[in-house]
């Protein structure tokens, strides 16, 4: 099945600068790419996606790249604030609608 | 809000005991997930039904199991429960790829 490796397992920024998460896929067939963000005790929370026909795709301080080549996509969150500290994850499926998620990335933004 | 509904928010029982996990997707949404997150642990895929029929089983125990009904809701059986149960329980829905997540059932085995 497919297996998502997200890195890193956590990450601390100062508020303001921007956070970075990468995720690697192996199944080159999985074409839509979902990222969610959970806050503690909550549900996660779909936050962007891309498909496999779009290299990037933007929504306002968050933005997704998708590398088909690579199998690797990334998340990228400009002018961090402190209402992003959150558990993030990214997740990918080919098309039968089952998500393999990654492991999860722990986002501190410090004030 | 994402418009799926799960029942209870909190449960505590006991070792050995059986509980049932109720999910309401979204309106219009056919299919329905049920996820398990332990503790600092991600999303483990459990099984996923469409429109009343099992679609994909993923790390489901077979102490577990689950059935959609006519009406489209969802209802997650756990038996023998035992310590290593504990954990929150999601229920999404989707009609296309998105998944919507419900607001997770917590179990507590002591």
């Amino acid at each position: 099945g497919e297996n998502v490796e997200q890195h890193p397992s956590t990450l601390s920024v100062q508020e303001g600068d921007s956070a970075v998460i990468k995720c690697t896929y192996s199944d080159s067939a999985s074409n839509y790419f979902p990222w969610y963000k959970q806050e503690l005790g909550k549900r996660p929370q779909l936050i962007i996606d891309i498909r496999s026909n779009v290299g990037e795709k933007k929504d306002q301080r968050i933005a997704v790249t998708l590398n088909k080549t690579a199998k690797h996509f990334s998340l990228h969150i400009t002018e961090t604030q402190p209402d992003d500290s959150a558990v993030y994850f990214c997740a990918a499926s080919k098309g039968d609608y089952k998500l393999s998620f990654g492991a999860g990335t722990t986002v501190t933004v410090r004030a | 809000d994402s418009g799926v509904t799960q029942t209870p928010k909190h449960l505590i029982t006991a070792t050995g005991q059986r509980v049932t996990l109720r999910c309401s997707p979204r309106s219009g949404d056919l299919s329905v997930y049920w996820y398990q997150q332990s503790l600092d642990q991600g999303l483990q895929f459990l099984i996923q039904y469409y429109n009343g029929e099992e679609r994909a089983k993923g790390n489901i125990l077979e102490r577990f199991s689950a059935q959609q009904f006519p009406d489209l809701h969802s209802e997650l059986n756990l038996s023998s429960l035992e310590l290593g149960d504990s954990a929150l329980y999601f229920c999404a829905s989707s009609s296309l790829e998105t998944q919507y997540f419900g607001p997770g059932t917590r179990l507590l085995v002591l």
